[in-house]
């Protein structure tokens, strides 16, 4: 089955600084790959996603890369601020599969 | 839109009480439910994935249990509560983009 390795387990960063959360996955044949923010307390929510016939989506102040080949995908946050303090997870799904989740990231943003 | 409802928001019970937790589904029919345990600080453990009415399938092995009567309605269940039962509980369907969330139950076995 799909195996999702999620890094750094935390995060720290000055506000405004970047940041970024790297995941690598084991199935080949995964092709969508969500990101999840989760604040204290509450459901996880899809920041972003995307699909394996892209390599990069941009939302704003949050991007995402995956390479394929490598397979691997990778978070980005820029300008951080204090309200992007949350956990954050990754995932991986092969079609008709479910969704592997990464262990999460806690990211702090100091202010 | 595809809502999850998830009650109740918060729950203390006693060791080795019963446990019923319940979610509902709207905006969506035949939906894949599922039930995750998240332990303080910890990540998302899959306990069991419903694809269908009846249908059941569990992750690990474990004192819960789960049903699904209705296909918009998915229940996990335990007939005596252990301390290691506590954790928040989440109840998901797949979406087009992906799981959509419940609110989530916080469980606290003394």
């Amino acid at each position: 089955g799909e195996n999702v390795e999620q890094h750094p387990s935390t995060l720290s960063v000055q506000e405004g600084d970047s940041a970024v959360i790297k995941c690598t996955y084991s199935d080949s044949a995964s092709n969508y790959f969500p990101w999840y923010k989760q604040e204290l307390g509450k459901r996880p929510q899809l920041i972003i996603d995307i699909r394996s016939n892209v390599g990069e989506k941009k939302d704003q102040r949050i991007a995402v890369t995956l390479n394929k080949t490598a397979k691997h995908f990778s978070l980005h946050i820029t300008e951080t601020q204090p309200e992007d303090s949350a956990v954050y997870f990754c995932a991986a799904r092969r079609a008709g599969n479910m969704l592997t989740f990464g262990g999460g990231t806690r990211l702090m943003v100091k202010p | 839109s595809q809502t999850i409802h998830q009650w109740p928001a918060t729950l203390v019970q006693p060791v080795g009480s019963p446990l019923s937790l319940e979610c509902t589904v709207e905006g969506t029919s035949n939906p894949n439910l599922y039930w995750y345990r998240q332990a303080a600080g910890r990540g998302l453990q899959l306990l069991f994935y419903s694809v269908g009415i009846g249908q059941i399938s569990s992750e690990v092995p474990q004192n819960l249990s789960a049903s699904r009567p209705q296909d918009r309605q998915f229940i996990l269940s335990s007939k005596k509560l252990l301390l290691s039962d506590s954790g928040f509980y989440l109840c998901a369907g797949m979406g087009g983009r992906g799981l959509f969330f419940g609110s989530g139950t916080q469980l606290s076995v003394l």
